[in-house]
């Protein structure tokens, strides 16, 4: 019965690969967000999708691209993974884009 | 220009007693909301307490509250009575916007810790 679901939980990889995390809601909500928290804690919104729709999109590199097949689900695809995109990626949701959002429980990616 | 300020990196406070985290925010929209969110080391992030803009009273929740001073644009969170399962990192966020561009900002964070 968990709220935000993410796999994997933990994901290595070598630079220059291609890399997808997926994200899951089952709490009915209409938005769903990608944040990526570095090193130093601090924790960045990338990306907002409502109904499937994109609606927020920061200054993030092309080579991230959210993808929405429905509601409940928000993937997260990266290509061409840096040494930069170290970091956890947490995703979360909300049932209005500006109320609570519930977080999933993050993916650490390491590029080495 | 830092839209959510905390300028705590680091807290101690004594097991039982009450510990305030500070919050300052800025921002031109009239209508906002801010938020606590609580991230321990397992790493999951736990919603807290939620104020916005335009409400009167401040929130409460438990042992939490938070001191929504407008003029001042500050948002502090107060926990009272601090449990050991308090030692965590505290972050102050902020909704602003419009509807179809709302974005939540979140500060850096402040980590906690209860001594028993």
């Amino acid at each position: 019965d968990t709220a935000v679901s993410q796999t994997p939980k933990y994901l290595v990889t070598q630079m220059g690969n291609d890399k997808s995390i997926k994200c899951e809601q089952n709490l009915g909500h209409d938005t769903m967000y990608w944040y990526k928290q570095d090193s130093k804690k601090f924790l960045k919104i990338m990306f907002s999708y409502n109904n499937k729709e994109l609606i927020i999109n920061e200054t993030v590199p092309n080579r991230f691209s959210p993808k929405s097949p429905d509601k409940a689900h928000l993937n997260l695809h990266i290509n061409s993974l840096e040494l930069g995109d170290s970091a956890v990626y947490f995703c979360a949701s909300s049932q209005d884009r500006g109320l609570e959002q519930f977080f999933g429980p993050g993916t650490r990616l390491t590029v080495l | 220009a830092q839209k959510i300020t905390q300028t705590q990196p680091g807290m101690f406070v004594q097991e039982k007693e009450a510990v305030t985290l500070d919050c300052t925010y800025d921002t031109s929209d009239p209508s906002y909301g801010l938020f606590w969110y609580k991230q321990p080391s397992s790493g999951e992030m736990i919603f807290l307490i939620y104020q916005g803009s335009y409400d009167q009273q401040n929130a409460t929740e438990g042992r939490y509250s938070l001191n929504f001073q407008k003029a001042r644009k500050s948002a502090n969170l107060v926990i009272s009575a601090s449990q050991l399962g308090d030692s965590a990192m505290y972050f102050c966020a902020m909704r602003e916007g419009q509807i179809g561009g709302f974005k939540t900002i979140f500060g850096a964070g402040t980590r906690l810790f209860v001594k028993a």
